[in-house]
């Protein structure tokens, strides 16, 4: 059973623009959403991460917008850069007491041309 | 740079040979995670440790793995018996359980993995 299902697979944004990704969840008891971005070979970096009291939070060009009765968050990348091209992850935990396990969409590979 | 670090980097064997990787986490960090992340796919939770006890393992964490924390430091994940299905990424994250960010014990931050290859 995918508990967090990540859209699309894969996107192609000119320079400049707006990249979004989207993650959906089953599980209403998670209660934290990260984002991470990883390059190939590498592991994955935490880039920002949000929790179910706000429905936005941005850090830079980085924004994380949560629906919690939709059960859906998104990642918004402004001004998009050749830089920023990479696999995107988005990640869920529950219970802050609790292991905190992450559990992983499949990941957007984001590809912006110059 | 005080990140997690792990080793080796890569690894290749042969089948039914024991492989065994290390991951060190960020110093001041109480947990740790390993995660095993197959081409294409996001990382799966295999196990994890609270300073030096497991506190938890995955369906996932066949009886050919183990995973010690001996002194609540470095951490080593063992696969005995390798298999070609075992071929992917073992990666390893750290977080202060209980410690100061503002996001309390939430925020995990991994290694660079050990890639192996099981040929």
């Amino acid at each position: 059973q995918q508990q967090v299902k990540q859209s699309p697979q894969s996107l192609i944004v000119q320079k400049g623009g707006i990249s979004i990704i989207n993650c959906a969840y089953e599980n209403t008891a998670f209660d934290y959403f990260p984002w991470y971005q990883q390059f190939p070979g590498k592991g994955p970096a935490l880039l920002i991460a949000i929790r179910p009291d706000v429905s936005e939070k941005k850090e830079g060009r980085f924004t994380i917008s949560f629906n919690k009765s939709a059960k859906q968050f998104s990642l918004h990348i402004m001004d998009s850069q050749p830089g920023d091209s990479a696999t995107y992850f988005c990640a869920a935990s529950k219970g802050i007491q609790g292991a905190q396990k992450l559990v992983f969409g499949q990941g957007t590979r984001l590809t912006i041309n110059p | 740079d005080t990140g997690v670090s792990q080793n080796p980097r890569h690894k290749i064997t042969k089948r039914g040979q024991n492989v065994t990787f290390r991951c060190d986490p960020i110093s001041e960090h109480n947990r740790l995670y390993w995660y095993r992340q197959t081409l294409g796919q996001g990382p799966e939770f295999l196990t994890y440790f609270q300073n030096e006890a497991q506190l938890e393992k995955s369906r996932l964490l066949s009886d050919r793995f183990s995973a010690e924390r001996p002194k609540g430091s470095f951490s080593t994940l063992e696969i005995q018996r390798t298999e070609q299905g075992d071929s992917a990424m073992y990666l390893c994250a750290s977080s202060s359980y209980g410690q100061g960010t503002k996001l309390g014990p939430l925020e995990q931050y991994f290694g660079p993995g050990t890639r192996l290859t099981v040929t």
